[in-house]
């Protein structure tokens, strides 16, 4: 079977830093696209940007570049995301998603269950 | 600028069909789409890819009832036979050749 789990909820506190991650199986994880999206509380989906664990090359959403950071382990088909110093808007739920194809883009097709990530003071 | 559009709420009767929307920007009208359902407690789904041609390839376990289709720049996901299960948020995604993917707003669909 072919699925994504992330790591457990976090609680943080303003200004601490944070990495989440992504484990893949049941499918050539180096070859796909694992891409992380934000759902902040009570609202929609927001493409954050994507890395190919192949070559961990990583590409960000504007609304996101600069503010975290994506890394990719190929060995232990996991990829990660993190934040250096979080402030209370990043508290959301964060998915990983896993692209269809592994050449181009694509729709994505299997989804991590989430990590909530709580900011607060 | 690629976006999508979604009507942010529908509802149908229970054992009755609906028509969920999704509206391609201007110039991007032969774009494919995927429908995603975000499960209470299960967190996002795939359910299908619906291409510009209304050809849909679904996701694995998807039931019957989940149908897609496409008409200009307008991309549907019918759902048949409604259950009270299917009441929840749907989005819509699709994807440049610029390493870009978007998501629409989400419909919340309400099985009365």
């Amino acid at each position: 079977e072919v699925q994504l789990v992330q790591s457990g909820a976090e609680v943080k506190k303003p200004g601490e830093s944070l990495k989440i991650s992504c484990e893949g199986s049941g499918y050539t994880f180096s070859k796909y696209w694992i891409a992380w999206v934000r759902q902040m509380p009570g609202k929609g989906l927001e493409w954050m940007g994507i890395i190919h664990p192949g070559d961990s090359d990583s590409r960000y959403s504007p609304s996101f570049q600069g503010q975290v950071t994506f890394s990719a382990d190929k060995s232990f088909s996991t990829a990660y995301l993190q934040w250096s110093s979080l402030k209370a808007s990043d508290t959301a739920m964060y998915y990983c998603a896993k692209t269809a194809s592994g050449v181009e883009p694509d729709a994505f097709d299997i989804w991590g269950q989430g990590t909530m990530v709580t900011v607060s003071s | 600028q690629l976006a999508l559009t979604q009507p942010p709420s529908a509802s149908a009767s229970l054992g009755a069909s609906v028509n969920l929307t999704c509206s391609l920007s201007s110039g991007h009208s032969r774009y494919a789409i995927a429908w995603h359902q975000q499960q209470p407690e299960k967190g996002l789904r795939y359910l299908m890819k619906v291409n510009n041609d209304g050809s849909h390839s679904k996701g694995d376990g998807i039931p019957e009832r989940f149908s897609g289709s496409s008409s200009g720049a307008e991309r549907y996901l019918t759902i048949s036979s409604l259950q009270s299960e299917d009441e929840t948020d749907y989005y819509c995604q699709t994807w440049g050749t610029g390493i870009q993917w978007v998501f629409g707003g989400g419909t919340k669909l309400t099985v009365l």
